[in-house]
């Protein structure tokens, strides 16, 4: 158990809905981040926030949207659904936003859009 | 561009094998960090290990054991006396510094199946 939390651990829903995936970081990390994995795709990240800030950001669509709130969770919208956008999502976070920091991952939340 | 090669997509070993699992990574960063992550069937990304760019000395824990080697660019995995529990899907990953330093790069992953 990585100390992460992801909720839900499913997800099953219809294409043109909006959904929130939500991550509670290891007591004391200070960075979350929001990867995804598809099959076609790997492992791609997508946000990282850095104690309420966004820090960096890879390939998110307009479509997703993420925040950090003052308690430090942190929660992925993801909107106007497509069947491309089914994926396991996953959150990680590190005690720091550093290179070296190591990344604890969460046991992701598999969204499926039908 | 920074990338992550693991040629190996499926590797099938008969219990108490050794195996490697090959990692190639490019970068231009002359300092960067190189990990190691498992996922078994339940899915959760499981963290192995973390290595700097500077640090070449080859790393053991129990059966497995890492080689680093800057020359070829590599940072391979061995497992040894290989287990059925070791039945998973590796990913390699490196993250470089620059503006975007939130960016683990993965590799395609090697799924690694372990037949008692």
């Amino acid at each position: 158990d990585s100390g992460v939390t992801q909720t839900p651990k499913h997800l099953i829903t219809a294409t043109g809905q909006r959904v929130t995936l939500r991550c509670s970081p290891r007591s004391g990390d200070l960075s979350v981040y929001w990867y995804q994995q598809s099959l076609d795709q790997g492992l791609q990240f997508l946000i990282q926030y850095y104690n309420g800030e966004e820090r960096a950001k890879g390939n998110i669509l307009e479509r997703f949207s993420a925040q950090q709130f003052p308690d430090l969770h942190s929660e992925l919208n993801l909107s106007s659904l497509e069947l491309g956008d089914s994926a396991l999502y996953f959150c990680a976070s590190s005690v720091g936003s550093g290179s070296a920091d190591t990344q604890y991952f969460g046991p992701g939340t598999r969204l499926t859009v039908l | 561009a920074q990338k992550v090669t693991q040629a190996q997509t499926e590797i099938s070993v008969v219990e108490k094998e050794d195996v490697t699992l090959d990692c190639v990574y490019e970068t231009r960063d002359t300092t960067y960090y190189l990990f190691w992550y498992k996922q078994p069937p339940s899915g959760e990304l499981v963290f192995l290990i973390r290595r700097n760019s500077f640090d070449e000395q080859n790393e053991i824990s129990g059966r497995y054991s890492w080689n680093f080697q800057k020359s070829t660019s590599s940072f391979n995995f061995t497992i040894t006396a290989s287990q059925v529990v070791d039945s998973a899907v590796y990913f390699c990953a490196l993250r470089g510094l620059g503006v975007s330093q939130g960016n683990l790069i993965f590799g395609k992953g090697t799924k690694l199946s372990v037949k008692p």
